[in-house]
């Protein structure tokens, strides 16, 4: 079993819609939680990390966190054509040192 | 900030020839992490550093990658020889190398190599 999962996609959504992108890890013990943007040729950029139960938001995203479901999700707002790219979960499980564990990532394309 | 710095950006070779990736870390950062990208495998991390010791390397395929950190400001990857199964895109990424795990990585740019 992987230890951080995500749907490859391809996920399309037309512009201005709500692009949801869920992650599920198996290491209970995990503490950190990280969204990174990839776009083609690119490297990885952090959106956001999350650390607590609940939502946490940024902009037009929002990070949620279910613990007990080990299950995080990236959402964003009024999506834009920009927004296209591959979105990479990255989970920290802490009692391991500062290694992060990435899921595959969902490619996401938005429709002008 | 300069960021991390990668080089070579991009590296062709021939089977069985040596390769060396090289890295600088954001400066004042402690924990240095290689990692190689495919399409197969997604984001895999091969090693990491912190205080220039490496901590984990059980993500290094096999005896023919080696990595060093002599130092703060560098460190580097050698694939000794070649295969064309090592082609991948390569990413060095760093963080401040504190406790708990709570913290963030920043990648470089990448290396591009593609062994013929």
């Amino acid at each position: 079993q992987k230890e951080v999962e995500q749907n490859s996609g391809p996920l399309s959504v037309p512009e201005g819609a709500i692009a949801s992108l869920n992650c599920t890890y198996s290491d209970r013990g995990s503490q950190s939680f990280f969204w990174y943007r990839q776009y083609s040729g690119k490297s990885p950029e952090l959106i956001m990390f999350i650390y607590s139960n609940g939502d946490k938001e940024d902009g037009r995203f929002t990070a949620q966190l279910n613990k007990a479901s080990q299950y995080v999700s990236l959402l964003i707002r009024d999506s834009q054509p920009s927004d296209s790219a591959t979105y990479l979960c990255a989970v920290n499980q802490g009692n391991t040192g500062n290694q992060f564990y990435f899921g595959t990532g969902t490619s996401l394309t938005v429709i002008p | 900030d300069a960021g991390v710095i990668q080089s070579p950006r991009h590296e062709v070779t021939e089977m069985g020839q040596e390769v060396t990736l090289r890295c600088k870390p954001i400066s004042g950062h402690n924990s240095l992490f290689w990692y190689r990208q495919t399409m197969m495998r997604g984001l895999e991390l091969l090693i990491y550093f912190n205080n220039n010791v490496p901590i984990d390397d059980s993500g290094m395929p096999e005896d023919r990658f080696s990595a060093k950190m002599p130092n703060a400001s560098f460190s580097t990857l050698k694939i000794q020889p070649s295969e064309p199964r090592d082609s991948a895109v390569y990413f060095c990424a760093s963080s401040l190398g504190t406790s708990g795990g709570q913290e963030t990585q920043y990648f470089g740019p990448g290396t591009r190599l593609l062994v013929l």
